[in-house]
């Protein structure tokens, strides 16, 4: 099966710039997740999502970040305006039904260094 | 609130021994911890599961075992390689079925 499929890879921009992350999770997959890895720490959540339906977005900067899932397939996670502390890998992850036990299946992340 | 503690220093072994990862919660025992592997540049790769009312579950060279008197998950890799290098993670299921990773403990495997 094809796996969580991330893009763009890496992003360089400048404080008080705008940009866009793309993620397409495995076919099937209900639930999908965003989080932020900085150097040296292990993955935050910042949203999860069931189908097009927010289930969790309680550590999710909404003054400066946004996501959405159309379709309840394909997710796109949003900075407006980034901060320097925004430096970090944004990972995405789906899982088959979100149920407590499912392993989660992450993409390989962007990586976006704000300057 | 509950947290989820791995070494943060990094573990170096020598290639054939075992390895094994530490990992403590603080506080309810979760229903599930997960143990996923992550090599640089990649997202993590899921690894293992185990339930609050398992003591131990294994896969391969790998083995997990999860201790509600102790707070603990250990995480052993037996006959290490240096393909085993990486760093991994140990991760609680909380409210909300919400998982929440440890900071990751980086292992080396030396020939």
């Amino acid at each position: 099966e094809a796996g969580v499929a991330q893009s763009p890879r890496y992003k360089i921009i400048e404080k008080r710039q705008s940009v866009a992350f793309w993620c397409n999770p495995i076919s099937g997959h209900a639930t999908l997740y965003w989080y932020q890895q900085i150097l040296g720490q292990g993955p935050k959540l910042l949203i999860q999502f069931q189908n097009n339906g927010v289930v969790d977005d309680s550590q999710l900067p909404k003054d400066r970040f946004s996501a959405e899932r159309l379709k309840g397939v394909d997710s796109t996670l949003k900075i407006q305006p980034a901060k320097l502390e925004d430096s970090a890998v944004y990972l995405c992850a789906s899982s088959f039904n979100g149920d407590s036990g499912s392993p989660l299946h992450f993409g390989n992340g962007t990586r976006l260094t704000v300057t | 609130s509950q947290k989820i503690e791995q070494n943060s220093e990094a573990l170096n072994i020598q290639e054939g021994k075992t390895a094994t990862l530490t990992c403590n919660y603080t506080n309810y025992s979760p229903a599930y911890l997960q143990w996923y592997r992550q090599d640089p540049g990649r997202g993590p790769v899921f690894l293992l599961l185990i339930r609050e009312n398992e003591k131990e579950k294994r896969k391969e060279r790998l083995k997990v075992t999860f201790d509600t008197t102790l707070k603990q998950s250990l995480f052993h890799i037996t006959a290490s390689q240096p393909a085993d290098s990486a760093t991994y993670l140990c991760a609680y299921t909380g409210g909300g079925n919400k998982l929440t990773f440890g900071t990751g403990t980086q292992l080396k495997v030396e020939l």
